[in-house]
């Protein structure tokens, strides 16, 4: 069974700092891994992935995500927030073969104050 | 989000109604999704379609009925349902045919509310 775990409910963050929303994730064999938003009242719009390479993947709107095998994690960077980034961030893992299903986290809600 | 479309994007109904929701995605995909969303729960999968066939029922109750006529379109249908119920449905779709994509893309949700 696949899961994933995001320790956060919310994260707070003042607009110009660094944000870092947290996701450690457990699935056999090498992982498929996704960071998501959501916006209110908004369906989940992906913001990046990770199947293979280098560790640190680069995605939309400045956000990138640090892939740690030994850790089992892929924790969701940005070097500076922007109001406009609060909503909730889902991370998602899958095994990636054939049919294989997203296991989603609960989800993080990023309050990116001005 | 217009690659994915939903409607109807809120629905309210009684526990004695039958409604339906219909999802159409327009990226050529193969695979689509019916999630359910919660307040303060994780994303829960209820059933996946590739190539019009179901692939999974994640033991959903029979109040729900999904129907897959073709790749594009896939419709959830209700009835007798219980407040309980009461959610976001999220329909997803994804390239399973492809080599180098594995990202769902979904659409904007109808919020349903069952009184």
């Amino acid at each position: 069974a696949q899961s994933v775990a995001q320790p956060e409910d919310q994260v707070n963050v003042a607009e110009g700092n660094p944000l870092t929303v947290k996701c450690t994730y457990s699935v056999s064999g090498n992982p498929y891994l996704f960071w998501y938003v959501q916006y209110p009242n908004r369906g989940l719009q992906f913001l990046l992935k990770y199947i293979t390479g280098d560790n640190l993947v680069k995605g939309s709107y400045g956000f990138e995500a640090e892939f740690n095998k030994s850790q089992t994690s892929f924790h969701l960077k940005k070097p500076s927030a922007l109001v406009s980034d609060s909503a909730l961030y889902f991370c998602a893992v899958s095994s990636g073969s054939g049919y294989s299903t997203l296991t989603f986290g609960k989800g993080t809600m990023l309050l990116v104050s001005p | 989000e217009t690659g994915v479309t939903q409607t109807p994007r809120h629905l309210v109904m009684g526990m004695t109604n039958k409604k339906s929701l219909k999802c159409e995605q327009h990226l050529g995909h193969n695979a689509m999704y019916w999630y359910k969303q919660s307040a303060k729960k994780p994303l829960e999968l209820m059933f996946v379609y590739n190539f019009k066939e179901q692939t999974e029922n994640n033991s959903v109750p029979s109040r729900f009925s999904p129907e897959c006529p073709n790749s594009s379109h896939l419709f959830l249908h209700l009835h007798t349902l219980q407040p309980e119920d009461s959610a976001l449905y999220l329909c997803a779709s994804r390239d399973t045919a492809g080599s180098s994509t594995y990202e769902q893309y979904f659409g904007p949700g109808t919020r349903l509310t069952v009184t």
